[in-house]
């Protein structure tokens, strides 16, 4: 059972590149979300998705773009990347949408952009 | 706005040592309560939780308990180990926060057991 599945662990971008962060879980989760992790900033929520072809901004969008396209995916896309957005990103999903249940957590993506 | 204080580490103990880590929440309604534990080049991982006022939840020897009337969920071990040596988050989950039951996460306390 896999989980949720990030891709890649590691990448350097350049400032103004452009890349996207893949998410996968197989557990049929609706709900879907990005998180950024920064030193002493915890998690902040970048996007969600709260089932297939719907998705909504969370505390920290700006820069980023999310499509739901199916319940199993969940990519997350810099469109021109800065060095502000170095940081680990992590996935996540859940069952339901109000959170009463367990969050998964992908391994995390650390991502430098030079 | 709702929110989630955690209190700040780093935190460095000796094994066997007693932990609390304190937690406090601002929320209009009545939150499910989350702690979560990242090991170092790890993602999360649900630690344990309780969902309704006065709930224990524990796990791997650690417990917190939801107190409603001081809004808090403080973690507690009452004998650590090497093996606990990571970061801790508490996070408010459910109807609070303002994006549909997405959890607020505390900004993590990282603890370090000597041997």
């Amino acid at each position: 059972n896999a989980g949720v599945t990030q891709t890649p662990k590691f990448q350097v971008l350049k400032t103004g590149q452009s890349m996207t962060l893949q998410c996968a879980q197989d557990m049929n989760h609706e709900y879907m979300s990005w998180y950024r992790q920064d030193p002493g900033m915890g998690l902040r929520l970048i996007h969600y998705s709260v089932g297939a072809g719907i998705t909504d901004q969370g505390e920290v969008p700006n820069g980023y773009n999310v499509s739901r396209s199916t319940t199993e995916d969940f990519p997350l896309r810099l469109l021109s990347a800065a060095p502000s957005q170095t940081s680990v990103y992590f996935c996540a999903s859940t069952q339901t949408r109000v959170g009463h249940t367990e969050a998964f957590f992908g391994q995390g993506t650390r991502l430098t952009v030079v | 706005g709702d929110s989630v204080t955690q209190m700040e580490g780093p935190v460095t103990l000796s094994e066997e040592a007693f932990l609390t880590i304190n937690c406090t929440y601002t929320a209009t309604g009545y939150p499910s309560l989350f702690w979560y534990v990242q090991y170092p080049g790890e993602g999360l991982q649900l630690l344990l939780k309780a969902t309704k006022a006065d709930d224990k939840g524990s796990n791997k020897g650690f417990e917190a308990t939801y107190r409603k009337e001081t809004t808090s969920f403080h973690l507690e071990k009452g004998s650590v180990q090497v093996s606990d040596s990571a970061v801790y988050f508490c996070a408010p989950g459910g109807e609070y926060g303002g994006s549909q039951g997405n959890l607020i996460f505390g900004k993590g306390t990282k603890l370090s057991v000597k041997p």
